[in-house]
């Protein structure tokens, strides 16, 4: 059974950058044709798209988070990490990260981890 | 950029049969779009529900059941239980990646 588990400071300044680990048990990060993805929710709102890396090292991100975003794989450690510069209170959310399968779909979700951005 | 609709809110009495739909500012969704379907319980992670149209994830119930209706994908849970009571997300897959919908909020009553 694949499990993630997200983890990272939970509060964040403005104008900093936003990082987050997720560590992935149960299963090798570099078999199998899987996108590892972050996806986020702001307080009552829902869910977001910010990307995914493949088991190539290619990444896709979302289009309105492109220019800020950086996902990474350390297959050492079977983690990936999520890079969120210049982040504003917008960025304020829950992030989950989750594994996507060839079928597009995610088929593992961590916990998730709040994330606040403040001064 | 495309936007992914679904109905904000949508009421089923138990016992009751309800569609959700889930649809493109722009287009018709197709099974190329690999539509999927995820339920959300407050503070909880969300639960994979349907994939690839009309597949159920592992464990799910057979009262859940998704497929395209018209130009939109669907998801249709027959005989809905109190704790179906839930928000509920689709997701399809563009060129740009993964496009969630705003989200569905399912009263049972």
């Amino acid at each position: 059974q694949v499990q993630l588990q997200e983890s990272g400071p939970g509060l964040v300044k403005p104008s900093q950058t936003l990082s987050l680990t997720c560590t992935v048990s149960g299963g090798s990060i570099s078999s199998g044709d899987y996108y590892w993805s972050w996806i986020r929710q702001p307080p009552g709102k829902g869910l977001e798209w910010i990307g995914y890396i493949f088991n190539s090292g290619s990444t896709y991100y979302n289009p309105s988070l492109k220019s800020r975003v950086t996902i990474s794989v350390d297959t050492s450690k079977n983690q990936f990490s999520l890079k969120l510069s210049s982040v504003t209170a917008a960025d304020t959310a829950m992030y989950y990260c989750a594994r996507v399968g060839w079928l597009r779909f995610v088929d593992y979700w961590g916990q998730g981890t709040l994330v606040t951005v403040s001064s | 950029q495309t936007v992914v609709t679904q109905e904000p809110s949508f009421s089923v009495s138990p016992g009751g049969t309800v569609t959700l739909t889930c649809g493109l500012s722009s287009g018709s969704v197709s099974t190329s779009y690999y539509p999927s379907w995820y339920q959300q319980t407050p503070g909880q992670a969300p639960r994979t529900l349907i994939y690839s149209t009309n597949t159920r994830s592992s464990g799910v119930p057979d009262r859940f059941s998704g497929s395209i209706l018209g130009n939109k994908a669907a998801l249709t849970i027959t005989g809905a239980q109190a704790d179906d009571e839930s928000d509920y997300y689709c997701v399809l897959y563009m060129a740009s990646g993964m496009v969630f919908g705003g989200g569905t909020k399912l009263t049972v009553l």
